[in-house]
């Protein structure tokens, strides 16, 4: 399909252990975004890539959380010594990105990844 | 920092029944979006409002932008069941510097 795909759809993992998630974004979309939601609550910022630019990573809880895109597609984010706390759904999201009023453009979301941290 | 609000926090109603929701921000954004999620997808986009007082309609779903582009509506006439999920605006600034979403508001139409 053309939407964003993200794997795995699910990651059961012991608590000090690290995790990657990866976003494959939708063709073409210079902007790419990731996401945490919580149960039941709405979606927190996290990182966001535009093009060539530097990422803006102001919504990352720590830095045991990373992330890296490569050639302007394929994103992966890493947690490192996960936590209880990091349990959650990570969202992808992908755009066609900045221009001017970018804030117009729609994100397009991948279903998650369900991550469980015992 | 710009910040959305949105209420209610939940909502259940019963099928034929109408309903607003709201989002507000003490910020002027660009544009608003409102997106649906279901449960175990991503959200989804319904519209975009870019222009203050903008009025869009997606059958039963009429998306309103305030005039100074500080809050907006959405109101569902004749819900039904498969309207349910998690309603969430987001909105961007003048600048493209920073686009926030809302905590979301949680809906759920009883048959």
């Amino acid at each position: 399909g053309a939407g964003v795909s993200q794997s795995p759809s699910n990651k059961v993992t012991e608590k000090g252990k690290d995790v990657e998630l990866r976003c494959d974004p939708i063709s073409g979309h210079t902007a790419l975004y990731w996401y945490r939601q919580s149960l039941g609550q709405g979606l927190e910022f996290l990182i966001y890539f535009q093009g060539n630019s530097a990422p803006d990573k102001s919504g990352l809880p720590s830095d045991r959380f990373s992330a890296e895109r490569t050639g302007g597609s394929v994103s992966t984010l890493t947690i490192q010594r996960t936590q209880q706390e990091d349990s959650a759904v990570y969202l992808c999201a992908s755009s066609l990105g900045h221009q001017k009023g970018w804030g117009n453009q729609p994100q397009h979301f991948g279903d998650g990844t369900r991550l469980s941290i015992l | 920092t710009q910040l959305l609000e949105q209420s209610p926090q939940f909502l259940s109603i019963q099928e034929g029944e109408n309903l607003t929701v709201y989002c507000n921000s003490s910020s002027v954004f660009s544009s608003l979006q409102w997106y649906r999620q279901e449960p175990g997808e991503g959200p989804v986009l319904l519209v975009t409002v870019v222009t203050g007082g903008e009025v869009k309609k997606l059958k039963r779903l009429t998306f309103q932008f305030g005039d100074a582009r500080k809050d907006s509506s959405l109101h569902i006439t004749a819900a039904q069941p498969g309207d349910t999920g998690l309603y969430l605006c987001a909105g961007g600034d003048n600048y493209g510097q920073n686009f926030v979403f809302g905590p979301g508001t949680r809906l759920s139409v009883l048959p």
